[in-house]
């Protein structure tokens, strides 16, 4: 089983500023990556898929970069609607696929 | 647009079963799978398994491998997702989501359904 690691765990951030989330894989996944964000109470939503394409919707202020096993999300500037949970999960093992364990953005 | 609507909650003893429905709308139902994902309170994303809804091929994570089985009714656009031999560590929001063109990207998810194992 592949196993994805984020980090931080917890990101303090202030509206306005940026954000670099990090996810590691155990072993190469190529591109097979997505980034999900998750408000409390609420189902995942797609950001990004293929490591660094934005799915429909997703504001600009959100990007995805890597391949092999390192990858990054990054908000450039963080909005209020921003404050949540965000998983990586890759696919390069499909129909079985892992989640990282999360990483919460709080408001400093 | 695209919908996944979810059954509602459920209350269940050690060593029932449960079945949780999710009725999809807004599109050709047997273009894309159904995944499932399950999320323990307070705790992350757990995938449990995926099927085909264009054949009914189905793959289950191995930590539920025995005591899970997942459906289809194209007739009705629903997916069936049923538990069987609930632990307590089965207390989770189980969620149902659209597979993206089955690559394993969930574009459409459904709304969640909470699902309470406890004497």
């Amino acid at each position: 089983e592949i196993v994805m690691t984020q980090s931080p765990a917890t990101l303090s951030g202030s509206p306005g500023e940026g954000a670099t989330l990090s996810c590691r894989a155990s072993q190469s996944i190529s591109s097979n990556l997505a980034w999900y964000q998750q408000s409390p109470g609420q189902a995942p939503r797609l950001l990004i898929h293929s490591a660094s394409t934005r799915a429909n919707g997703v504001p600009a202020r959100f990007s995805g970069s890597g391949s092999g096993t390192e990858f990054t999300l990054t908000i450039s500037s963080l909005q209020s609607e921003d404050f949540a949970i965000y998983y990586c999960q890759q696919y390069n093992t499909w129909p079985a696929l892992t989640f990282g364990g999360g990483t919460k953005v709080e408001i400093k | 647009q695209v919908q996944l609507v979810q059954s509602g909650a459920e209350v269940k003893k050690p060593g029932a079963s449960v079945k949780v429905s999710c009725k999809a709308s807004g599109y050709i139902f047997t273009t894309y799978g159904i995944t499932w994902v399950r999320q323990a309170p307070g705790q992350g994303l757990e995938w449990m398994g995926w099927i085909s809804v264009h054949n009914g091929n189905t793959k289950y994570a191995e930590k539920v491998q025995g005591r899970v089985t997942m459906t289809t009714d194209t007739s009705t656009s629903t997916a069936f997702m049923e538990l069987r031999s609930l632990r307590s560590d089965d207390t989770a929001v189980y969620y149902c989501a659209r597979d993206l063109y089955d690559t394993g990207i969930f574009d459409f998810w459904g709304q969640g359904t909470l699902v309470t194992v406890s004497s």
